[in-house]
């Protein structure tokens, strides 16, 4: 039974690039978390979807960021143009029900932009 | 929004006992506590729900009040093991509103 799986585990991108986050939720779930931790600080909430609908993205940056969670294949957190500013812990996190539910978490995209 | 816990840090000989708090200014749906170590995702402990309850697996648990909008982490005969960052993470109890805002976290050392 496959936890949560997050790809790739490391990316180094150049100032200006394209970032693409891959998050496969555990099997059967299909609520889905990101998650942003910068250098010893705790995590902040990005953005919550359902299987192709964005719930609540109240956390996601106006300009450069989106996610999406398509019916079929992993969801995934883009991030146009990326600045240094960026480079964090990207955690993706999957539920089987939404609200007072657990929260399984990936291993973590470490973004590093140069 | 972001809960705050307390102490953000603390060292401790093994076999201690440690309390860890976190407190809201908003009220809290449920408490989700976490720990994480350095370089890896943040794993689940427990989850407790409104109504006052408490929980607890093997030598560590937790309560939950809701009056108080507060948890706190009990960490009894503490082992090298329990070294990691806590992480509380509350939900807001709205439709629509199942993300954590985590709060800032509390570093432990456990050492020999």
């Amino acid at each position: 039974n496959a936890g949560v799986m997050q790809n790739p585990r490391h990316l180094v991108r150049r100032r200006g690039q394209e970032a693409r986050l891959r998050c496969s939720p555990m099997k059967g779930h299909s609520h889905v978390y990101w998650y942003r931790q910068l250098p010893e600080e705790g995590l902040k909430f990005m953005v919550y979807l359902q299987k192709e609908n964005i719930i609540d993205e109240s956390g996601m940056p106006k300009e450069r960021f989106s996610a999406e969670f398509p019916k079929e294949g992993p969801s995934i957190l883009r991030i146009q143009q990326v600045v240094r500013g960026d480079s964090a812990a990207y955690f993706c996190a999957s539920s089987l029900l939404a609200g007072m539910n657990e929260q399984f978490f990936g291993p973590g995209t470490r973004l590093t932009v140069l | 929004q972001q809960p705050v816990q307390s102490p953000q840090a603390v060292i401790l000989r093994e076999g201690e006992d440690a309390v860890i708090n976190c407190s809201s200014s908003k009220a809290l749906y449920s408490v989700h506590w976490y720990r994480q170590k350095h370089g890896e995702a943040p794993v689940f402990l427990m989850i407790l729900l409104k109504g006052g309850e408490q929980k607890g697996h093997e030598k560590i648990s937790a309560s939950f009040n809701e009056k108080k909008q507060q948890s706190s982490l009990y960490l009894t005969a503490s082992q090298l093991s329990y070294s990691g960052t806590y992480f509380c993470g509350t939900e807001r109890g709205q439709t629509g509103a199942n993300n954590l805002f985590f709060g800032t976290g509390t570093r432990l050392t456990v050492i020999p």
